[in-house]
């Protein structure tokens, strides 16, 4: 069945560090993949998101390019704050079938100032 | 516009009891999924409701049930709690089964935190 793998945290930054948290899939097909980012007592927001080989998503200064060739969707930040300190999670959704997501275990980010 | 709404935010069971969580989609969302969020476990689905109908369910007991009203609210139901069901409950809306444009774009809200006794 479709999974996520996550690299394992938790990762500690220091601000203005450089950000990168790696995530491979497997799946049937081309899916779409997001970044969800959780927050202290919140819920999943949606991070960024894309849905076909080579896309690049990108908010909030975070950036992930599909590669299917690699089966990843790594995510990237050139420069860390201290509120960037979340759980955050890689997801995919297969083209076929019903609204499910199918998610990676999250990776704790926490950036010192 | 109002985001996902669910209540609880938190409850305390014993074991044996039953417990029934509440999620209101944003308006004119028709689709209700639900996850479990456990430390060990991380993000499992639980259901996914469209039009008062379930679509798909995750690998669960059949201790959990959900049902969608006519107004797309949903809720969801444990019965006899165990130890290990204590989790945070998550609900997330989207427009319709495919999601917003086809991409799968789900909308969460913050989350029934449950811990059985």
């Amino acid at each position: 069945g479709d999974s996520v793998t996550q690299m394992e945290g938790p990762v500690t930054l220091s601000e203005e560090a450089f950000l990168t948290i790696n995530c491979t899939y497997t799946a049937t097909g081309y899916p779409s993949l997001f970044w969800y980012v959780q927050y202290p007592g919140e819920g999943l927001q949606l991070l960024l998101k894309a849905t076909k080989a080579d896309d690049k998503g990108s908010n909030k200064g975070f950036e992930a390019t599909y590669r299917k060739e690699t089966t990843s969707f790594h995510l990237e930040k050139g420069s860390v704050q201290v509120s960037d300190s979340a759980v955050y999670f890689c997801a995919l959704k297969s083209i076929q079938g019903a609204q499910k997501l199918v998610f990676g275990q999250g990776t704790r980010l926490t950036i010192n100032p | 516009k109002a985001g996902v709404t669910q209540t609880p935010r938190y409850l305390i069971k014993t074991r044996g009891q039953q417990v029934t969580l509440s999620c209101s989609p944003i308006s004119g969302h028709r689709s209700v999924s639900w996850y479990q969020q456990t430390p060990g476990q991380g993000l499992q689905f639980l259901f996914e409701y469209f039009s008062e109908t379930q679509r798909n369910k995750g690998n669960f007991p059949g201790r959990f049930s959900g049902r969608q009203f006519s107004n797309s609210r949903s809720e969801m139901n444990v019965s006899t709690l165990e130890l290990g069901d204590s989790a945070l409950y998550l609900c997330a809306s989207s427009l319709t089964p495919s999601g917003a444009v086809n991409t799968g774009e789900l909308f969460f809200g913050e989350g029934s935190r449950l811990t059985v006794l």
